[in-house]
């Protein structure tokens, strides 16, 4: 059964740093990675969708890799800002089920 | 892409009734997914819906519950049935188009 965790579950830094956000999975047997952001209440904004035979994608300040051996993704968040803080979650699309998978989610706050 | 729109957005319910939750998309797609949030906590799949068949249920999840129904290709819904404050969460409605998930904004549910 695929499992997908994220780490660290709440991080809190000031603005300006650079910070990484880690997904891992427990079967590699995936056609893509998605990583969503998710503000309070709110649904989700798609970031990045990174497809298996790639190994990052970039959206301005936004970096997401791929390592499918491995079973690990990494969203690099880059000069954060305090409108980046929210619950960052990743999902696998797993090719056995077709479906998606969610992380456990990361909840960042970015501090003035 | 898609587009989905999903309601209510929101409702407060009487425990022991039932609250139907409409997603309709705008364009045709074979599988349709229901998701449940609660508070504080990730994604957590119910159950994959196919046009003319029964939906597939995951683990925890049971029919008599969470019906649903998939009348055509652009349209579903989900009814949460004789409800509880433990049924208290966000309801997402997702597709998959292009091995990329799309998401409605959800409806937040409130059992009291």
């Amino acid at each position: 059964k695929q499992e997908v965790t994220q780490i660290p579950a709440a991080l809190s830094v000031p603005e300006g740093e650079n910070l990484v956000l880690n997904c891992s999975f427990t079967d590699s047997a995936i056609y893509n990675l998605q990583w969503f952001r998710q503000d309070p209440g709110k649904g989700l904004t798609s970031l990045l969708l990174i497809q298996s035979s790639q190994r990052e994608q970039t959206s301005g300040r936004l970096n997401a890799s791929l390592d499918k051996s491995s079973g690990r993704s990494t969203l690099y968040i880059a000069a954060s800002q305090p409108g980046d803080s929210a619950t960052y979650l990743c999902a696998v699309y797993h090719s056995g089920t077709y479906k998606y998978i969610f992380g456990t989610g990361t909840r960042l706050k970015v501090l003035a | 892409s898609a587009v989905i729109s999903q309601k209510p957005s929101r409702d407060i319910c009487q425990r022991g009734t039932s609250l139907t939750i409409q997603c309709q998309v705008d364009s045709q797609v074979t599988m349709m997914f229901w998701y449940r949030q609660q508070p504080g906590q990730s994604l957590t799949l119910i159950a994959t819906a196919n046009q003319g068949s029964e939906a597939t249920y995951e683990s925890g999840f049971v029919i008599d519950k969470f019906p649903i129904s998939r009348p055509n290709l652009t349209f579903s819904t989900l009814t949460v049935s004789n409800m509880s404050p433990e049924d208290s969460s966000i309801y997402l409605c997702s597709v998959i188009k292009d091995f990329e998930a799309f998401f409605g904004q959800g409806t937040r549910l409130t059992v009291v």
